[in-house]
C-alpha cells in the first residue's frame, strides 16, 4: 500500500526555536497533503490544509504565521513551527491524499514535538 | 459541516469476544466515506475499514466489519474475535467525496478499548 514517511518522529527543543517537520509521500503523488494536531488524549484535530504549489488553507483559529506549511512538490510538504513554545508541544501528523476516491487516506506515523 | 459522535469513551471486552464500538455521524453532503482508523500508544494511524455512503452492502474487512445504517446516520465498527493486539484508541472518521480539493478527515473523540485476558 501506499506510504506517508514523516520525520522527525520527536524532536525537543528550546523554547523560541523553529522546528521542520517533514512529511512525504514515498510511492505516490500526493496532490492535497493535510496537517493535524492531537493533545494527549484528545482527537486528531485538522490544522491545514496544502496543495501542491499553492497557498495552505488553514483551519479557523490556526495561526498561519506561527504555522508554516509549504507544499512545494507532489511528494513534499513541511511543516514549520515557528518560535515555539510550550503551548506548541503536540502530536502532528499529516496524511496524504491522491485527490483520486480512493477511501483511504494515507497517515504518516507522526511527529511529537516537546517544547521545553 | 461534519460532525462525528463517539459516545463510548472507553470499552472493556473479554479476549475471543465480540465488542461493537459506535458512531454517529451528521453531514448534509449526499456523498460521503466513513472510516474507522486504529491508534495504539506508538501514535501511527492504522487504517481499518472504509464504507462510502452509496455502498450498499457493510464493509468487511478481515475480523473488523462496520455496520452502517445510513437512515440512522450511524457507523458502528464490530470487532469479533477480539486479540489482546487490538487494545487501542479507535477513530471513527468522514470526509465528503464532494469537493476534489479538499477531503480532509474529520474525526470523532475516540474510544479506547482494552482486551482483557
Amino acid at each position: 500500500g501506499a506510504v506517508v514517511s514523516q520525520h522527525p518522529s520527536w524532536v525537543i527543543c528550546k523554547s523560541g526555536t523553529s522546528v521542520k517537520i517533514e512529511c512525504r509521500s514515498l510511492d505516490f503523488q500526493a496532490t492535497t497533503m493535510f496537517w493535524y494536531r492531537q493533545f494527549p488524549k484528545q482527537s486528531l484535530m485538522l490544522m491545514a490544509t496544502s496543495n501542491e504549489g499553492s497557498k495552505a488553507t488553514y483551519e479557523q483559529g490556526v495561526e498561519k504565521d506561527k504555522f508554516l506549511i509549504n507544499h512545494a512538490s507532489l511528494t513534499l510538504s513541511t511543516l514549520t513551527v515557528t518560535s515555539a513554545h510550550p503551548e506548541d508541544s503536540s502530536f502532528y501528523i499529516c496524511s496524504a491524499s491522491t485527490g483520486f476516491d480512493t477511501g483511504e487516506l494515507f497517515f504518516g506515523e507522526g511527529s511529537r514535538l516537546t517544547v521545553l | 459541516a461534519q460532525k462525528i459522535t463517539q459516545t463510548q469513551p472507553g470499552m472493556f471486552v473479554q479476549e475471543k469476544e465480540a465488542v461493537t464500538l459506535d458512531c454517529t455521524y451528521d453531514t448534509s453532503d449526499p456523498s460521503y466515506g466513513l472510516f474507522w482508523y486504529k491508534q495504539p500508544s506508538s501514535g501511527e494511524m492504522i487504517f481499518l475499514i472504509y464504507q462510502g455512503s452509496y455502498d450498499q452492502q457493510n464493509a468487511t474487512e478481515g475480523r473488523y466489519s462496520l455496520n452502517f445504517q445510513k437512515a440512522r446516520k450511524s457507523a458502528n465498527l464490530v470487532i469479533s474475535a477480539s486479540q489482546l493486539g487490538d487494545s487501542a484508541m479507535y477513530f471513527c472518521a468522514m470526509r465528503s467525496l464532494m469537493d476534489t480539493g479538499r477531503r480532509a478527515l474529520t474525526f470523532g473523540s475516540g474510544t479506547r478499548l482494552q482486551v482483557q485476558p
